[in-house]
């Protein structure tokens, strides 16, 4: 079964600070990766793809993905309270079209 | 503006009755992805559309769901005899040929007593 595991949270940063939320996953074929926000009540929105290693940045967000470690995170520089949602990561692999899903990480940044 | 829209938003339904939903892509996309997220989970992959033909199917898609893309435009998500567990919210999510990224709708909120 292919995971993607990401811690629950909540992750609780302070205005201004880089939050820094975290994804792993299992299938070491995949190839794009994803990073949603989702708020209450609302569907995931797309804020990052990255599917190479290194990093990718896009103004207060950058995408870091290692495959060797199978591992993909994502930083936000000058937390505003209007982050605080649930980040959500998504893998694909070589072989479907499916995206598959981390339960996600709630951000609540605190002004 | 994702350019889905579903319909209908919210819907409230009785054990064992049938239920519909319609997902519209505002734009020509040929790849459509319908999910459904339960609470405190992140969306799980149901099945998935290119143009008209329905290319791949989860193994959480009971017999009793069925879905349709007739001429390759809007698309249809049917349950039959819904179950107190189908309550979620079902996505649908559109991508263009050449990029994977995948755009959602804004779900409808199913709900069953």
């Amino acid at each position: 079964q292919k995971e993607v595991e990401q811690n629950s949270g909540p992750l609780s940063v302070p205005e201004g600070a880089i939050a820094s939320l975290n994804c792993t996953y299992s299938d070491r074929v995949s190839q794009s990766f994803f990073w949603y926000r989702q708020y209450s009540g609302k569907s995931p929105e797309l804020i990052m793809s990255i599917y190479s290693n290194g990093d990718k940045e896009d103004g207060r967000f950058t995408a870091q993905l290692n495959k060797a470690s199978q591992y993909v995170s994502l930083l936000i520089r000058d937390s505003q309270p209007s982050d605080s949602a649930t980040y959500l990561c998504a893998v694909k692999g070589d072989d479907g079209y499916a995206l598959n899903f981390g339960k996600g990480t709630s951000l609540l940044v605190t002004p | 503006d994702t350019g889905v829209s579903q319909d209908p938003r919210h819907k409230i339904t009785k054990r064992g009755q049938n239920v519909t939903f319609r997902c519209d892509p505002i734009s020509e996309h040929n790849r459509l992805y319908w999910y459904r997220q339960t609470l405190g989970q992140g969306p799980e992959f149901l099945t998935y559309f290119q143009n008209e033909a329905q290319l791949e199917k989860s193994r959480l898609l009971s017999d009793r769901f069925s879905a349709e893309r007739p001429k390759g435009s809007f698309s249809t998500l049917e349950i039959q005899r819904t179950q107190h567990e189908d309550s979620a919210v079902y996505l649908c999510a559109i991508s263009r040929c050449i990029y994977n990224e995948q755009f959602f709708g804004p779900g409808t909120r199913l709900t069953v007593l």
